[in-house]
């Protein structure tokens, strides 16, 4: 079974600085695809990015990249200058090529300062 | 606009009152699904549905079952709900293909008193 470890329950990061929150992820398959959610406050569940395993250009999403690291099972979230607004609990997740299921991990909390 | 809607947001309920959380999404999703979120333990998943008619267990079905009869819905049934129910639940939807995006619905936070 595929198991996403966050090691970091929380973080906090000044505003305008840059972040990186960990993920690892195990498997043995070669077909899936990682996601990283926001859920800030409101609960609501946001798709911040996602990356295709067999890609190995690292996707970026404006201020939001990833740190993609096949061979490592390494899978992290790099947040560029960093906003209030960017508070929230970020949850990493897995789902396989064959099948429909996310499996997530157990979230990092990120906190913004002024 | 695409989205799934739970309802309730809010429950408190009684030990053993049956209850039914419902979602509907309206993006024509195969795909749906039920997890819930609990502090130290992520989101883990409870049951989901290929399609109409075609559901299965999710890493903790215990206590719970699911129906799937139209495609837009899929509700969450607590039958004799429990402590160690209470809990943050969300619905999700989405194409069976792995690369597309899951939707979640709002999230209903379920006491079990």
């Amino acid at each position: 079974a595929q198991t996403v470890t966050q090691s970091q329950p929380e973080m906090s990061v000044q505003e305008a600085e840059t972040v990186t929150l960990s993920c690892t992820y195990d498997t043995s398959e070669s077909d899936y695809y990682l996601f990283w959610y926001k859920q800030p406050p409101s609960r609501q569940m946001i798709l911040v990015i996602r990356q295709e395993a067999y890609k190995q250009q690292n996707a970026t999403e404006n201020r939001f990249s990833v740190n993609f690291q096949k061979a490592a099972k390494s899978f992290s979230l790099k947040i560029s200058d960093s906003q209030l607004g960017d508070a929230a609990m970020y949850f990493c997740a897995y789902r396989s090529g064959t099948a429909s299921k996310l499996t997530f991990g157990t979230g990092t909390r990120l906190q913004v300062t002024l | 606009e695409a989205q799934v809607t739970q309802n309730p947001r809010y429950l408190i309920t009684v030990t053993g009152k049956k209850l039914t959380v419902t979602c509907s999404q309206n993006m024509n999703h195969e795909y749906m699904s039920w997890y819930r979120q609990d502090p130290g333990l992520g989101l883990r998943q409870i049951y989901y549905s290929m399609n109409v008619e075609v559901t299965d267990k999710g890493d903790v079905p215990e206590g719970y079952k699911v129906s799937r009869k139209e495609k837009r819905n899929f509700p969450l049934i607590l039958e004799s709900p429990s402590p160690n129910q209470t809990s943050l639940y969300f619905c999700a939807s989405s194409l069976v293909a792995a690369n597309t995006e899951a939707f979640f619905g709002q999230g209903t936070r379920l006491t079990v008193v």
